[in-house]
């Protein structure tokens, strides 16, 4: 079984600031780990996605995420937040090898205040 | 490459009524998942199709199906509508054997509202 959780339901930043968003999996063996971003009304974007490489993984719009095994983390972070970044992010995890589906967290509000 | 592509995007309909959505996946793809997200329950799983044959479902009730075809389109259907099946439903596409091809594209969504 696999799964993934989410800390925090809401964050606020405000512009500039570090943005760091939690995210800690539970998986029986090695994972595919991935973080998309929602827009308001729109369907989810892939940022960034972890499938067993470099563990620091780098995606779109200044984002990256960190795989770390001993910590089972996948945390999402930016250095400088800034306004366009207020959106809905959903971390989610599959498995490396065989078929597995993709179980997605309960996602993260963020809001970027001015 | 074309994205994935959902119809309608926005559809009204009343209790009791059935509906239908449609979804077309990104070329060369043979998986599709659905999913209903709400405010309240977040991002739920629906089921999931390859190369025609539902693969896995989640927990709703039977009211709730679907299908694919052969060109790997998938449709869902919601029959007898329920005011709490308002809500925004996500197709999204992969090419769904080993590795990252499990990573999922998804379409822009149809908006049901159930009046």
């Amino acid at each position: 079984a696999q799964s993934v959780t989410q800390l925090g339901s809401h964050v606020s930043v405000s512009e500039g600031a570090l943005v760091l968003l939690r995210c800690n999996y539970s998986s029986s063996v090695p994972p595919y780990l991935f973080w998309y971003v929602q827009y308001p009304n729109q369907g989810l974007q892939l940022l960034l996605k972890y499938t067993s490489a470099a563990t620091l993984v780098k995606g779109i719009n200044g984002f990256e995420a960190e795989f770390k095994k001993s910590e089972t983390s996948f945390h999402l972070t930016k250095p400088s937040a800034h306004m366009s970044d207020a959106a809905e992010y959903f971390c989610a995890v599959s498995r490396s090898g065989g078929y597995q589906k993709v179980t997605f967290g309960t996602g993260t509000k963020l809001q970027v205040i001015p | 490459k074309a994205g994935v592509t959902q119809t309608p995007r926005y559809l009204i309909k009343t209790r009791g009524q059935q509906v239908t959505l449609s979804c077309s996946p990104i070329s060369g793809h043979r998986s599709v998942s659905w999913y209903q997200q709400t405010p309240g329950q977040g991002l739920q799983f629906l089921f999931e199709y390859f190369s025609e044959t539902q693969r896995n479902k989640g927990n709703f009730p039977g009211r709730f199906s679907g299908r694919q075809f052969s060109n790997s389109r998938s449709e869902m259907n919601v029959s007898t509508l329920e005011l709490g099946d308002s809500a925004l439903y996500l197709c999204a596409s992969s090419l769904g054997r080993g590795g990252d091809s499990y990573e999922q594209f998804f379409g822009p969504g149809t908006r049901l509202t159930v009046l």
